[in-house]
């Protein structure tokens, strides 16, 4: 069965660097659209970003040239690197597998906590 | 992109319907087929309970049901259990090639 396993997230501080991963199994990783999506503490779910099978990408704008989406599927496994994170940057990350442009699989989350 | 509009909060009484609307625009929820619904219990990630607007995966009650007309989608709950009470979301692909979600809707079964 599909299972997402996210982890790397922490307390940094603010302009700080971090860089979660999201460990994939149950599918052929390489073949699907990957999406990281954020809820910050008692607010909605943020979409992030996505990454194609074909290595193309797409951010929202609230962390275009900060974060970073990629994968190595020779380790089934999808990245996000963060930079410059800010304190509304504080939330738990998802990672999601794509079908029918709807975020079919969910991760359990990692919480990235960003504050002096 | 600005979120979706969902109102934040619905009740129904066990055994009642219940729909949540979600309104966006003619560049996301109206232009597209590809219109979403997830269920998020405290604690815990979301669920998919639609997909494409009316579609619902495997293993989702056919409690749940789908719906769009022009730049507002629909979720309707039929016969309102209490194991229904949790968030639900909205989410749209875009003509930014990206996607959006919904504020959030609280159901609270009476």
């Amino acid at each position: 069965q599909v299972q997402l396993v996210e982890s790397g997230g922490g307390v940094v501080q603010p302009g700080g660097s971090l860089r979660l991963s999201c460990a994939a199994s149950g599918f052929t990783f390489s073949s699907y659209v990957m999406h990281w999506v954020r809820q910050a503490p008692g607010k909605g779910l943020e979409w992030m970003a996505f990454i194609r099978s074909d290595g193309s990408y797409k951010y929202a704008d609230s962390v275009k040239g900060r974060f970073t989406i990629s994968t190595d599927n020779s380790k089934n496994t999808l990245y996000l690197q963060m930079n410059s994170l800010r304190a509304e940057d504080t939330a738990v990350y998802y990672c999601a597998k794509d079908r029918s442009w709807a975020f079919w699989y969910w991760g359990q989350g990692t919480l990235v906590t960003v504050s002096s | 992109q600005s979120a979706l509009t969902q109102p934040a909060s619905v009740s129904g009484s066990p055994g009642q319907s219940i729909t949540i609307s979600c309104t966006g625009t003619s560049s996301d929820v109206g232009g597209y087929n590809h219109v979403s619904w997830y269920q998020q219990h405290p604690g815990k990630a979301p669920k998919l309970m639609i997909y494409e607007v009316n579609n619902r995966p495997s293993g989702v009650s056919n409690r749940f049901s789908g719906s769009k007309s022009g730049n507002t989608a629909s979720l309707t709950i039929s016969g309102l259990q209490a194991e229904d009470e949790a968030d639900y979301y909205c989410s749209s692909y875009t003509s930014s090639i990206t996607y959006v979600f919904g504020t959030g809707t609280k159901v609270t079964v009476l």
